[in-house]
């Protein structure tokens, strides 16, 4: 069973600081780690895919690093703002598959509080 | 432009009727996904369409749930007979090529 998980599970923040979340996959058979922005009744949002081992990706105020070695990727934001409130969540596409199906991780909840 | 839609964004029904749920792809996107995300879950994969076949089934949870996809665009996520558990936020995707896949806005569904 591939199994991806996210902590912290929530962080609330105040405007203006940084945070860090954590997702951790299976090291084994990587194709892709995926990061998603999900505010609540909307859809979700593709932030980044990474591909390859030791890639930084930036957005903005939000970058991701990954290590397919050990199998984690952490998520980063400067500077938090209120409008950045909302679910992360991580996803794991391994490859070998023909499905290209994404293993969600429970996702983080970021309250960033004016 | 025009992003993956679903509909109805709500639907609460009672246990034991028949649900179908609609996701309209982004026109030209070839592979579209299903996932659900139940109360305290992750995003569950539910099903994989290439076009109008759907060669990865493995994601539905019983045979009460089927899917459908016509014209290589429209899909149609049926559940019979409609058990408490089954409710969720059911989620759309579709996707050009590897590996990005873009969501539609969800449908939640909640039997009573």
């Amino acid at each position: 069973i591939l199994n991806v998980e996210q902590s912290p599970q929530s962080l609330h923040v105040q405007e203006g600081d940084s945070t860090n979340f954590t997702c951790s996959f299976p090291s084994s058979n990587f194709y892709a780690l995926h990061w998603y922005r999900w505010e609540t009744a909307k859809s979700p949002e593709a932030l980044f895919v990474m591909t390859l081992n030791g890639d930084e990706k930036k957005k903005g105020r939000i970058s991701a690093t990954l290590n397919t070695k050990e199998g984690y990727s952490y998520l980063y934001i400067k500077g938090s703002q209120p409008e950045d409130s909302a679910t992360y969540l991580c996803a794991f596409e391994n490859y070998g598959g023909a499905t290209n199906k994404l293993i969600f991780g429970t996702g983080t909840l970021l309250a960033v509080q004016p | 432009g025009a992003g993956v839609s679903q509909s109805p964004s709500n639907k609460v029904t009672e246990k034991g009727k028949d649900v179908e749920l609609r996701c309209d792809p982004i026109s030209g996107h070839t592979a579209l996904y299903w996932y659900r995300q139940s109360l305290g879950q992750g995003l569950e994969f539910l099903i994989y369409f290439q076009g109008n076949s759907a060669p990865d089934k493995s994601g539905l949870p019983s045979d009460r749930f089927s899917a459908e996809r016509t014209g290589g665009s429209v899909s149609t996520l049926t559940i019979q007979r409609t058990q408490q558990e089954d409710s969720a936020v059911y989620l759309c995707a579709s996707s050009p090529s590897q590996p990005e896949q873009y969501f539609g806005p969800g449908t939640r569904l909640t039997v009573t």
